[in-house]
């Protein structure tokens, strides 16, 4: 199957500052990505749908101004957390998406990014 | 936003035993899919069933989906330690290019 890299794996940053994750697909071009974050011991939250070439859609509850994404090819989104506080410290997880038969579309899930923010 | 409940949230059983894990939703789906993952790891794709499929098997699995009550199971037969995992259900729906709505989770424990 394809493959969707995300990089860093860790990161440990200060707060208030800023932090990227790049999220690529490597073999495929995907139009749409999609970001989550999980919280230990809970599930996937959706976060946002970042779509190439165009502004991202965001769950609601998700500070637009704060989770900043950018999907500026069709292999690659960035998440930008700015202004980084302890309560932003989780996993991080991006899907890239492919179209297969009958209208479905295949999920290649990252392998996530370990954020803690000190 | 969640879809909806997975039960159990955590079970726990003897290796070569059954598990069974269960998953509601609320929304008319195009496919769902159950994934698995380690603790602290990525999640894997185990399988999808689209919404006019009832059953489906891989391996050691079976799914089941029920559209008129908006459910579906996980069967894992004959378990093995390697099994030990968390258990996510996602749906999918019709024109949202892929989108996955994840349900709770269901944190399997199998034991040699």
């Amino acid at each position: 199957g394809a493959v969707v890299s995300q990089h860093p794996s860790r990161v440990i940053c200060k707060s208030g500052t800023s932090v990227k994750i790049e999220c690529r697909s490597l073999d495929f071009q995907a139009t749409t990505m999609f970001w989550y974050r999980q919280f230990p011991k809970q599930s996937l939250m959706l976060m946002a749908t970042s779509n190439e070439g165009s502004k991202a859609t965001y769950e609601q509850g998700v500070e637009k101004d704060k989770f900043l994404i950018n999907h500026a090819s069709l292999t690659l989104s960035t998440l930008t957390v700015t202004s980084a506080h302890p309560e932003d410290s989780s996993f991080y997880i991006c899907s890239a998406s492919e179209p297969i038969a009958g209208s479905s579309y295949e999920q290649y899930f990252g392998p996530g990014t370990r954020l803690t923010v000190t | 936003s969640q879809q909806g409940e997975e039960d159990p949230q955590a079970l726990s059983i003897q290796e070569g035993e059954n598990a069974t894990m269960n998953c509601s939703y609320k929304t008319s789906i195009n496919n769902l899919q159950w994934y698995r993952q380690n603790s602290g790891r990525g999640l894997v794709h185990l399988i999808l069933i689209r919404s006019n499929e009832r059953e489906k098997h891989s391996g050691r699995l079976r799914v089941t989906l029920d559209t008129s009550k908006k459910s579906s199971s996980l069967l894992i037969t004959a378990s093995r330690a390697a099994d030990t995992a968390s258990y996510f259900c996602a749906t999918a729906e019709y024109n949202q290019g892929g989108k996955l709505i994840f349900g709770q989770g269901t944190e399997l424990s199998v034991k040699p």
